[in-house]
């Protein structure tokens, strides 16, 4: 079974510039999260969907990112214009559905660095 | 609101010791999921254990053992007989409804990093 797919692994921009990161789930996975991974500590959630609508955006910078799944499968995450302090790894996992038992399955991750 | 607390940053164990990763949380529900998750150095995070908050039985897999306790909101991880390939940063996360009931809200501690010495 193939696992979630990410891309870029690396990307380098300026600071103002504009990126974009795309995920690709587990197929038949309904809930798709974009998290913010910043060096040493833990995840934090950006975004999540349950299929192609938001249940959860609260920590999402709505003034520079925004993310969307189409027809409810792949996913991209942007950021416009980019800030110094978005350097870090984006991180797209994926879950069966919303149930809290439900483990997630986590993509290699993005690597952001804003110079 | 859920917090989860793993209050140990880094953690430097010679191989073949045994080591214990402290994660405290807290929660207002009754009904949760605790989870732990292994990050190695490729950066991928692996599913490694899930307990719901009925559940208090101790589970051992392997080397692996995991002990939660409810009165004390811990949920530890033990590793017996450490190897270098356990080397990575070890995530414990809590599970429950979000405040608007009807999704998953997770929260992840800041990691403990685990250095496994040869």
């Amino acid at each position: 079974e193939a696992g979630v797919a990410q891309s870029p692994r690396y990307k380098i921009i300026e600071k103002r510039q504009s990126v974009a990161f795309w995920c690709n789930p587990i197929s038949g996975h309904a809930t798709l999260y974009w998290y913010q991974q910043i060096l040493g500590q833990g995840p934090k959630l950006l975004i999540q969907f349950q299929n192609n609508g938001v249940v959860d955006d609260s920590q999402l910078p709505k003034d520079r990112f925004s993310a969307e799944r189409l027809k409810g499968v792949d996913s991209t995450l942007k950021i416009q214009p980019a800030k110094l302090e978005d350097s870090a790894v984006y991180l797209c996992a994926s879950s069966l559905n919303q149930r809290s038992y439900n483990e997630q399955f986590f993509g290699p991750g993005t690597r952001l660095t804003v110079l | 609101a859920q917090k989860v607390t793993q209050a140990q940053t880094e953690i430097s164990v010679v191989e073949k010791e045994d080591v214990t990763l402290d994660c405290v949380y807290e929660t207002r529900d009754t009904t949760y999921y605790l989870f732990w998750y292994k990050q190695p150095p490729s950066g991928e995070l692996v599913f490694l254990i899930r307990r719901n908050s009925f559940d208090e039985q101790n589970e051992i897999s392997g080397r692996y053992s995991w002990n939660f306790q409810k009165s004390t909101s811990s949920f530890n991880f033990t590793i017996t007989a450490s190897q270098v390939v356990d080397s990575a940063v070890y995530f414990c996360a809590l599970s429950e409804w979000g405040n608007s009931g009807g999704y998953q809200k997770v929260t992840f501690g800041t990691g403990t990093k685990l250095q496994v010495i040869p």
